[in-house]
């Protein structure tokens, strides 16, 4: 199994700052996600981090809000742009392996004031 | 494109007894993957349960069993023997062929003292 060290756990942020959250794994995986959570509610899918290449987005994000590196296999970062109190969520960072099984982040608890 | 329902979205148990959580999903896919997870407040997602489609046995771990119906495409957890640590967040999902999980609302299982 995979272990995710994702940083920080928690953040309290201006309005039109940025925030960067990071996500270590401790082997090499093939693919990492990135989730953001409402309390209380599902996971909503942001995007899947392409390592060496561009970030793939789902319907509603977009790469200038949410800027997505992965320079290895093993590190991937998420900035959340310009915040706005409507950021404020949960996000979690979440890697896989070629055996199909998802391992998690401990989530980043964001609020903007 | 896959869905995956649940349609508790609070359960309680009693302390030491059976609960059994739903989950159906939809797809037109013959091969595939089918996981429980598990969020405390702690807001880590850990992996329950997985079950893949190709095996008609269903999966156990320890006190964790599913019910796996693959022609009504329900997917069931029961936990026996309930403890106060299992109180949780649970979240049925399906891995779709691009190692995307598609993810329930969720059930939020209260466990009786």
């Amino acid at each position: 199994s995979a272990v995710i060290s994702q940083k920080p756990s928690r953040d309290i942020c201006q309005r039109g700052t940025s925030l960067t959250i990071q996500c270590q794994v401790d082997s090499q995986v093939t693919m990492m996600f990135w989730y953001r959570q409402q309390p209380g509610q599902s996971l909503t899918l942001i995007a899947t981090a392409n390592q060496g290449s561009e970030a793939t987005y789902e319907s509603g994000f977009v790469i200038d809000k949410f800027p997505i590196s992965r320079p290895n296999l093993t590190f991937s970062t998420l900035t959340v742009s310009n915040m706005s109190p409507e950021d404020s969520s949960i996000y979690l960072c979440s890697a896989a392996g070629l055996n199909t099984e998802a391992f998690f982040g401990q989530g980043t608890r964001l609020t903007v004031v | 494109a896959q869905t995956v329902t649940q349609s508790q979205p609070e359960m309680s148990v009693q302390e030491a007894e059976t609960v059994t959580l739903s989950c159906t999903y939809d797809t037109s896919e013959s091969d595939y993957y089918l996981f429980w997870y598990k969020q405390p407040p702690s807001r880590q997602m850990i992996l329950v349960i997985r079950q893949e489609a190709y095996k008609q046995q269903n999966a156990t771990e320890n006190r964790f069993s599913v019910n796996f119906q693959k022609a009504a495409k329900s997917f069931s957890l029961k936990i026996s023997d309930s403890q106060l640590g299992d109180a949780a967040m649970y979240f049925c999902a399906y891995l779709d062929s691009n190692y995307q999980l598609i993810w329930g609302a969720g059930t939020k299982l209260i466990i009786k003292p």
